[in-house]
């Protein structure tokens, strides 16, 4: 089993849908939840960050962590086509180890 | 100020050929690290620099497989005797602090073709 799964889609979502994006893992020593946007020939960046578990929300985006079942999920409501893009999860444990990136998923949201 | 900075966008080569890769990270940032995204095989880890040192070169996937960093700022990353199966996007990343804690920054990505 890989250290962090995640359905690579691709996901075809109509304008104004609510997408649900979700990754599990199997190390519980993971502490650092992230979220990643990539556009097409581009670097990911940054979306959303969480330390632990709980919920964070910013806009129209929610990050949920659930430690116990070791899944994650990232929320996206209102889509927009603009939010067509690949977006990986990633994982980290402290200030030992690297980050582990899940393989993507593909998401279009239609006009 | 400048993003993290990649050359070439994109490097066609023969088999058995030796690339350099090059990587400008944002000034200031300590922490560098090399990624390999192939098609559908998501981003892996090679190599990450603090400072001018690599104390994690574990994914690096063989010995043709060589970075440096000098100046504790611009990085290298040589690919030797290249075989088809290097293919991929070669993405640089800094932050920082070590990125567990931290953002990454990613720059655009050098694209390689081994033909």
């Amino acid at each position: 089993q890989k250290e962090v799964e995640q359905d690579p889609g691709p996901l075809s979502v109509p304008e104004g849908a609510i997408v649900s994006l979700n990754c599990t893992y199997s190390n519980s020593a993971f502490q650092y939840f992230m979220w990643y946007r990539q556009y097409s020939r581009k670097g990911p960046e940054l979306l959303m960050y969480t330390y632990s578990s709980g919920n964070k929300e910013d806009g129209r985006f929610t990050a949920q962590v659930d430690k116990s079942s070791k899944y994650i999920s990232l929320f996206i409501r209102d889509s927009q086509p603009s939010d067509s893009a690949t977006y990986l999860c990633a994982m980290g444990v402290g200030s030992q180890g690297n980050l582990i990136f899940g393989k993507g998923t593909k998401l279009s949201v239609k006009p | 100020g400048a993003g993290v900075s990649q050359s070439p966008s994109n490097k066609v080569t023969e088999k058995g050929k030796d690339v350099e890769l090059r990587c400008d990270p944002i000034s200031g940032h300590t922490a560098l690290y090399w990624y390999r995204q192939s098609l559908g095989q998501g981003l892996e880890f090679l190599i990450y620099f603090q400072g001018n040192s690599a104390p994690d070169k574990s994914g690096l996937p063989s010995d043709r497989f060589s970075a440096e960093r000098t100046g504790g700022s611009v990085s290298t990353l040589t690919i030797q005797r290249t075989q088809q199966e290097d293919s991929a996007v070669y993405l640089c990343a800094s932050s920082l602090v070590r990125a567990n804690t931290g953002e990454l920054f990613f720059g655009e990505g050098s694209r390689l073709t081994v033909l």
